[in-house]
């Protein structure tokens, strides 16, 4: 089966540590995109990249880093710099960077620091 | 960039036909209008996309007047199941994806 993958779906973190979210497609898309989402609240972007070896800052990249080595991998790491890490991140996939292009989402992660 | 406004919440019954108005008054030429749905705790899911006049699908119809101004997603005969979050998004097709903005979108609750 297609698709995208996210692990784990439940993450638990004590202040100052890091922690790296998976994020695996095997859909062949160019293009992968990390959002958190807090409660009641929309998707804000973290990172993007749109080809392999090549990745951007969303608009709330500070405290995360992210890697593209692999076209069907995208590990969000989050780092004890980001001030309130707790939410849920979803990572997604589309064929290419474009804005007539299906985003494809996985089942998100839930990252709570504790 | 083209911002969006939508209802923060709306009521329907099942069976009923649920229409969700978006506003993107300072819609720009090249810019395309696409419509996500979100369960609690899972990705968002893409329902449809369009530029202009009227776009259907299996499961949604896209309505978009002449001025493009705002645009109108039709859910027709909903049922419980289709109790979510909708977002409408707006973008330059001739640009990346990371301009689309996932705002609050409309929660939809589909009562008995």
């Amino acid at each position: 089966d297609g698709g995208i993958t996210q692990s784990p779906k439940y993450l638990f973190r004590k202040e100052g540590q890091n922690v790296t979210l998976s994020c695996e497609q095997n859909l062949n898309h160019d293009a992968m995109y990390w959002y958190r989402q807090d409660p009641g609240q929309g998707l804000r972007l973290i990172y993007y990249s749109q080809i392999v070896n090549d990745f951007q800052k969303g608009d709330i990249a500070e405290g995360y880093s992210v890697s593209r080595e692999k076209k069907e991998s995208f590990p969000l790491t989050v780092t004890s710099a980001q001030k309130n890490p707790t939410a849920f991140y979803l990572c997604a996939s589309s064929l290419y960077d474009t804005v007539d292009g299906e985003q494809f989402f996985g089942p998100g992660t839930r990252l709570t620091v504790l | 960039l083209a911002k969006t406004t939508q209802p923060i919440s709306m009521d329907s019954y099942e069976g009923q036909e649920v229409n969700i108005t978006c506003s993107h008054n300072n819609i720009a030429t090249n810019d395309y209008i696409t419509w996500y749905q979100q369960f609690p705790s899972q990705g968002p899911r893409f329902i449809i996309q369009g530029y202009k006049t009227k776009v259907t699908n299996e499961v949604a119809s896209l309505f978009i007047p002449a001025d493009r101004k705002s645009s109108t997603l039709s859910l027709p005969r909903v049922s419980l199941s289709d109790t979510a979050v909708y977002y409408c998004l707006v973008g330059d097709v001739q640009g990346s994806a990371r301009q689309l903005t996932f705002g609050s979108g409309t929660q939809l609750t589909v009562l008995p």
